[in-house]
């Protein structure tokens, strides 16, 4: 079945710090790759997506490649800051599963100044 | 500001109690999600409902039932409230299935004492 797995969290890192945050999935389709991002006390939202494979998404200074041949949509700032401490969620939509949404369990990333 | 309204934002209850949670989606989306966010069980998707008709179901406990009314606003009723229900439900809102991108409401802290 169509699963998506995250880097266990929390990841701590220091302002200005280059960040990765892995996610690998499984699908029987081709799914869509989406990261949602949660603020304390927020509701989710879209952080980026890609729709087919070596598509880049970016938003807000983040990047994530949706690689087909390692089935990876892994997550990358180039310098983070304080403000980006959040939850990071990683999911996958795939046709052949009736384009439900497929999640991980969800990254707690710290900045700390 | 998503979209996306839930009402009411907390709720205390009791156990053996039954509470209703309310879901307006953004204008024009037709899907309606409704997922319970507990610290140690992560994001779980409950179920989905597409112009009046479930779609979709997840992790949804028989004391758990959903519907989508004419006007799309949506409502998940809990039953038979455990203490072990106490988490945030979150409703999100699509323009068709999950291949598009998902809007969150703020979500409903439910508290069972």
């Amino acid at each position: 079945g169509n699963s998506v797995t995250q880097m266990e969290g929390p990841v701590t890192l220091s302002e200005e710090a280059f960040l990765t945050i892995n996610c690998t999935y499984t699908a029987t389709g081709y799914p869509s790759l989406f990261w949602y991002v949660q603020y304390p006390g927020e509701g989710l939202q879209l952080l980026l997506k890609a729709t087919k494979a070596d598509d880049k998404g970016s938003n807000k200074g983040f990047e994530a490649t949706y690689r087909k041949e390692t089935t990876s949509f892994h997550l990358e700032k180039g310098s983070v800051q304080v403000s980006d401490s959040a939850v990071y969620f990683c999911a996958l939509s795939d046709p052949s599963g009736n384009y439900q949404l497929i999640w991980g369990a969800g990254t707690k990333l710290i900045i700390k100044p | 500001d998503s979209g996306v309204t839930q009402t009411p934002k907390h709720l205390i209850t009791a156990t053996g109690q039954r509470v209703t949670l309310r879901c307006s989606p953004r204008s024009g989306d037709l899907s309606v999600y409704w997922y319970q966010q507990s610290l140690d069980q992560g994001l779980q998707f409950l179920i989905q409902y597409y112009n009046g008709e479930e779609r979709a179901k997840g992790n949804i406990l028989e004391r758990f039932s959903a519907q989508q009314f004419p006007d799309l606003h949506s409502e998940l009723n809990l039953s038979s409230l455990e203490l072990g229900d106490s988490a945030l439900y979150f409703c999100a809102s699509s323009k068709t299935g999950g291949d598009t991108e998902a809007f969150f409401g703020q979500g409903t802290r439910l508290t069972v004492v």
